[in-house]
């Protein structure tokens, strides 16, 4: 138990779906991420909140929206994906600032398939 | 792109020590070395990280080269439990909001044999 929880894990969808992935910290962090993880490829970073700001979109389709309402929530909130897009997609926080070592706590991910 | 290269696959005894390889050289002087673990079906761990010194934890020690161009992570009692993919990751400071991004390679998966 790392203090990050995600619901769901699993999610099955189809290309016309909305859905939304949830993630919540228990451990008083102010920054918080999304990471997609593709089978043999490497974890890539999808977005950034820090004190609730996104500070880091990486290129990310709009298909992929992220919502951060307050510092132990975060969302992605998923419309007309690709099957391209299925993977494990993971949450982590952090403390940042103040000299912090910036380790981050992920969460045990979301395996997303789209049909 | 990573900044750093790891050996795809090892193996270790049980109760043996694991030593994990890490080139990173082309670190800058300011960037920490990362090191953090996955365990199938799991999110990645953090195990420890350093910037020029040897530093050890209850999980792991980390071994940081003079020139800090390469490390190793130790794992001095390996378990089965600890048969898991190993990232080595630099973490880069970026210019804009001050903020810090860790570059994820492959990582070394790790297979503890009984």
């Amino acid at each position: 138990e790392t203090g990050v929880t995600q619901t769901p894990r699993h999610l099955v969808m189809g290309m016309t779906n909305k859905k939304s992935l949830k993630c919540e910290q228990h451990l008083g962090h102010n920054a918080m991420y999304w990471y997609k993880q593709s089978a043999k490829k490497p974890l890539e970073l999808m977005f950034v909140y820090s004190l609730e700001e996104r500070v880091e979109n990486n290129s990310v389709p709009s298909r992929f929206s992220p919502e951060c309402p307050n510092s132990s929530h975060l969302f992605l909130h998923l419309h007309t994906l690709q099957p391209e897009d299925s993977a494990l997609y993971l949450c982590a926080s952090s403390l940042i600032g103040g000299g912090a070592s910036n380790e981050q706590f992920f969460g045990p991910g979301t395996r997303l398939t789209v049909l | 792109d990573a900044k750093t290269t790891q050996p795809p696959s090892m193996d270790c005894a049980e109760g043996r020590a694991a030593n994990l390889p890490c080139n990173h050289s082309t670190i800058s002087g300011n960037e920490y070395v990362y090191w953090y673990r996955q365990i199938h079906s799991q999110g990645p761990q953090y195990i420890i990280h350093g910037l020029k010194n040897n530093e050890t934890n209850e999980m792991a020690s980390l071994i940081i080269t003079e020139d800090r161009k390469s490390s190793t992570l130790i794992l001095p009692h390996a378990t089965l439990r600890d048969t898991a993919v190993y990232y080595c990751i630099v973490r880069v400071l970026q210019r804009a909001g001050n903020n810090r991004k860790l570059i994820w390679g492959l990582g070394t998966s790790l297979a503890v044999n009984p």
